[in-house]
């Protein structure tokens, strides 16, 4: 399907671990997304980052990071700070930031605490 | 501050009834509106968004500033509606999600 890939689909760590989730995309896309989707909460922005080399904080940026150094690359690290990191992550896209560019979505990965 | 509201969690209607899900949203500036849709087993995807004023798979939804809303409409509803639908906000940098709605369509 191509698009925007993220990996694992599943993941599980153990409490005080660092934990790093994948996000690629193959569609020229200058912007990417990173949300956390909590049952009943929607979706949540964490960061997202409008070119390479520069990314900005979303509302829950708390406990997590995250770095651009390739177009196509976008990971989030879920850090040990993050208190409640069990959760449905989804990255996303789209061709620029400005007002009316859609986002393109991912499958997910789901995040679960050992 | 929430800036997204959909007010209704769960939607139950019959096939061939009308449905509508409801959208409400705050912004002090000219907003873009959207609506995604998520099936059963298939990644979020987008349904339709104010500026192109389309119908997709028969949905419309009208951008009403003076009721700040951008309700999702069908006349008919189908069984392959059946599916999560979020109303979203662009301020141009961000994206705002509603909590979104599960609608259900009983054949």
């Amino acid at each position: 399907d191509g698009g925007i890939t993220q990996s694992p689909k599943y993941l599980f760590r153990k409490e005080g671990q660092n934990v790093t989730l994948s996000c690629e995309q193959n569609l020229n896309h200058d912007a990417m997304y990173w949300y956390r989707q909590d049952p009943g909460q929607g979706l949540r922005l964490i960061y997202y980052s409008q070119i390479v080399n520069d990314f900005q904080k979303g509302d829950i940026a708390e406990g997590y990071s995250v770095s651009r150094e390739k177009k196509e690359s976008f990971p989030l690290t879920v850090t040990s700070a993050q208190k409640n990191p069990t959760a449905f992550y989804l990255c996303a896209s789209s061709i620029e930031t400005g007002v009316g560019q859609p986002q393109h979505f991912g499958d997910g990965t789901r995040l679960s605490i050992l | 501050a929430q800036r997204v509201t959909q007010p209704e969690k769960l939607l139950s209607v019959f096939k061939g009834a009308p449905v509508e899900l409801k959208c409400n949203y705050s912004y002090s500036g000219s907003p873009e509106l959207f609506w995604y849709v998520q099936y059963s087993r298939q990644r979020l995807q987008l349904l339709l968004r104010h500026i192109s004023r389309e119908s997709i798979k028969g949905f419309t939804a009208d951008l009403n500033k003076g009721e700040t809303s951008f309700h999702l409409k069908k006349p008919f509803a189908q069984e392959e509606d059946s599916a999560m639908y979020y109303c979203a906000l662009s301020d141009g940098n961000q994206f705002y999600f509603g909590t979104g709605t599960s609608l259900t369509v009983i054949p």
